[in-house]
């Protein structure tokens, strides 16, 4: 599975756009890109995910480059709850690899007031 | 949708008992359920995953006979830690494997004193 490096920590002006970045240049072509965060003390919770397409849902957009060697999660209008780590993950779907997630350090986003 | 829940949501036990935790997806079935922990300020550490109807599959360094797990639902999976030492204190996360993902219950903190 593809290494990914994120900075360790971030901070974002609540209102603000977060852009938080991800580096996997190993990542294979069968290989999604993943985001979670896990906000102190829950389970990780599911932001989005990507192939080759920049993708967009009710919490954020991810943009991916053409050659696929990083990607930026975006929080449009972060509030003090995106306050959390993000983690991005490349995955491996389908043939008996069940998804499987391995968790690097992640990022740190604070959102101050 | 997608909601997979845990139980119990923390638990103290003494030094050499043992310690279920129930780990239910709610509004889908599951074959595949996966059990990881994770020590304060650390990241999370996949322990095993777990098939419905079949023995879990454990990652290296994780002791099968001290954390078992079952998985006799599409919709259960049970985590024992038996013999609890004070050291296997942690947080204790499972998933469920759904559609596009894995999904994760709130966690379950475990003291052993």
């Amino acid at each position: 599975d593809a290494k990914t490096t994120q900075p360790p920590s971030m901070d974002c002006a609540e209102g603000r756009a977060a852009n938080l970045p991800c580096n996997h240049s190993t990542i294979s072509g069968n290989e999604y890109v993943y985001w979670y965060r896990q906000i102190h003390s829950q389970g990780p919770q599911y932001i989005i995910h990507g192939l080759k397409n920049n993708e967009t849902n009710e919490m954020a957009s991810l943009i991916i480059t053409e050659d696929r060697k990083s990607s930026t999660l975006i929080l449009p209008h972060a509030t003090l709850r995106d306050t959390a780590v993000y983690y991005c993950i490349g995955v491996r779907r389908g043939g008996g690899s069940n998804y499987k997630l391995t968790f690097g350090k992640g990022t740190l986003l604070t959102v101050n007031p | 949708g997608a909601v997979v829940s845990q139980h119990p949501s923390w638990v103290i036990c003494k030094s050499g008992t043992s310690v279920k935790i129930e780990c239910r997806s709610l509004d889908f079935q599951a074959t595949t359920m996966f059990w990881y922990r994770q020590f304060p300020k650390q990241s999370l550490m996949l322990m095993a995953t777990s098939n419905e109807g079949s023995k879990a599959t454990y990652e290296q360094g994780v002791e099968k006979d001290k954390f078992l797990i079952n998985h006799a639902s599409l919709t259960l999976s049970t985590l024992t830690v038996t013999s609890a030492h004070p050291e296997d204190s942690s947080f204790y996360i499972c998933s469920a494997l759904g559609g596009s993902g894995q999904y994760f219950g709130p966690g379950t903190r475990l003291t052993v004193t």
